[in-house]
């Protein structure tokens, strides 16, 4: 079965710096790949994915960039805000009607005002 | 509109005893499916419904966890002679399509 590896499991920034957080996985196979942004006390919410057919996607302060050789895709959040503190989840799946998720264990980002 | 609602928030239940988790997806999702997350770690997937029907079971970890959605949108998480290891946040998620929304969880821990 999909295996997804994420890194760092914590990271800690100053409020305007940037944020990067790593994903690999095992499957070739896997087309989809969705973040989710998990806020205390809530359920995880998608906050941009990116297909296999095209290797970055950009929305704002955030951006995806898949590495389809490697096998590994990365999220990368621009001017960082004390707001974006959450818990952050990359996740691997293949269409064919489930798009049943893999998710990583997750990264804590910890943005200090 | 309405996102996903679970039933209960919280719920606290003695080994051995039968819970069952509740789940309201968004109006008009056809999929629905169920997840357990424990602490530290990503939602895993437990089953799937395409409508009335559970399409994918495989990640049920044994035969005291069954699901059913019976009219193709509440669906029910039924966890007999429950374990402490059975405690985790068991969350549900719908979609029409790629798009997963997720509900808010319910915890459940086994004294």
């Amino acid at each position: 079965g999909e295996n997804v590896e994420q890194h760092p499991s914590t990271l800690s920034v100053q409020e305007g710096d940037s944020a990067v957080i790593k994903c690999t996985y095992s499957d070739s196979a896997s087309n989809y790949f969705p973040w989710y942004k998990q806020e205390l006390g809530k359920g995880p919410q998608l906050i941009i994915d990116i297909r296999s057919n095209v290797g970055e996607k950009k929305d704002q302060r955030i951006a995806v960039t898949l590495n389809k050789t490697a096998k590994h895709f990365s999220l990368h959040i621009t001017e960082t805000q004390p707001e974006d503190s959450a818990v952050y989840f990359c996740a691997a799946s293949k269409s064919g009607g489930s798009y049943i998720p893999t998710f990583g264990r997750g990264t804590s980002l910890i943005v200090h005002p | 509109g309405a996102g996903v609602s679970q039933t209960p928030s919280n719920k606290v239940t003695e080994k051995g005893k039968y819970v069952e988790l509740r789940c309201d997806p968004i109006s008009g999702h056809t999929a629905l499916y169920w997840y357990r997350q424990s602490l530290g770690q990503g939602p895993e997937f437990l089953i799937y419904f395409q409508g009335t029907g559970a399409a994918d079971d495989s990640g049920l970890p044994n035969d005291r966890f069954f699901a059913v959605r019976p009219e193709g949108s509440v669906s029910t998480l039924k966890i007999q002679r429950t374990e402490r290891g059975d405690s985790a946040v068991y969350l549900c998620a719908s979609s029409l399509g790629y798009e997963q929304f997720f509900g808010p969880g319910t915890r459940l821990t086994v004294l």
